[in-house]
């Protein structure tokens, strides 16, 4: 059990458009979903928490106008990335957690984003 | 006093060996400590998790020690093996009533020789 898929798991994109993430939890209810950053050989950055029909959360020097966070219902969060830039290419990792423990986060595959 | 420090970066390991990865933390209100294993462009796996009420939890080759008063805790992998080769992390979070925040330490990449 535990199961969080996203969508699309790459995609290339030409600079200034905007790009839309999709995470869903498979398998059980994700009453909090959190969105990762992960440059190459390094960490998991933090960029923002949701909660289900609340506005997400942004971790500091992540800009809330240029990665759209939108946490519709409890098994689904979506981050759309706005006029993307070079800079902004990167792997982008959601993580849900549920009612039953919520200490517990469950990773999504991830969805690499090359922006041209 | 949110960090979470990881040793070491990269470890190497015969087939068979015990590979050992440690992790301190600072802040005192941290109360569930998971370690992750992630293989390359893929998402992080939870491997094991323990909470600062035991010392030491074991599921099959992997097993976790903590140390409440020295802030430390640290991944064993016995009997290591070439498919163990990956990179572990491991995080710290404090307990809420939904949604607990990890932080997570710097990865170590370990490679397991055949």
């Amino acid at each position: 059990g535990a199961v969080v898929s996203q969508h699309p798991s790459w995609v290339i994109c030409k600079s200034g458009t905007s790009v839309k993430i999709e995470c869903r939890s498979l398998d059980f209810q994700a009453t909090t979903m959190f969105w990762y950053r992960q440059f190459p050989k390094q960490s998991l950055m933090l960029m923002a928490t949701s909660n289900e029909g609340s506005k997400a959360t942004y971790e500091q020097g992540v800009e809330k106008d240029k990665f759209l966070i939108n946490h519709a219902s409890l098994t689904l969060s979506t981050l759309t990335v706005t006029s993307a830039h070079p800079e902004d290419s990167s792997f982008y990792i959601c993580s849900a957690s549920g009612d039953r423990d919520a200490d517990e986060q469950f990773f999504g595959p991830g969805t690499r984003l090359t922006v041209l | 006093q949110q960090q979470v420090k990881q040793s070491p970066q990269s470890l190497i390991v015969q087939k068979g060996g015990i590979s050992i990865i440690n992790c301190a933390y600072e802040n005192t209100a941290f109360d569930y400590f998971p370690w992750y294993q992630q293989f390359p462009g893929k998402g992080p796996a939870l491997l094991i998790a323990i909470r600062p009420d035991v010392s030491e939890k074991k599921e099959g080759r992997f097993t976790i020690s903590f140390n409440k008063s020295a802030k430390q805790f640290s991944l064993h992998i016995m009997d290591s093996q070439p498919g163990d080769s990956a990179t572990y992390f491991c995080a710290a979070s404090r307990r809420r009533t939904s949604g607990s925040r990890l932080t997570f330490g710097e990865g170590t990449q370990l490679t397991v020789n055949p």
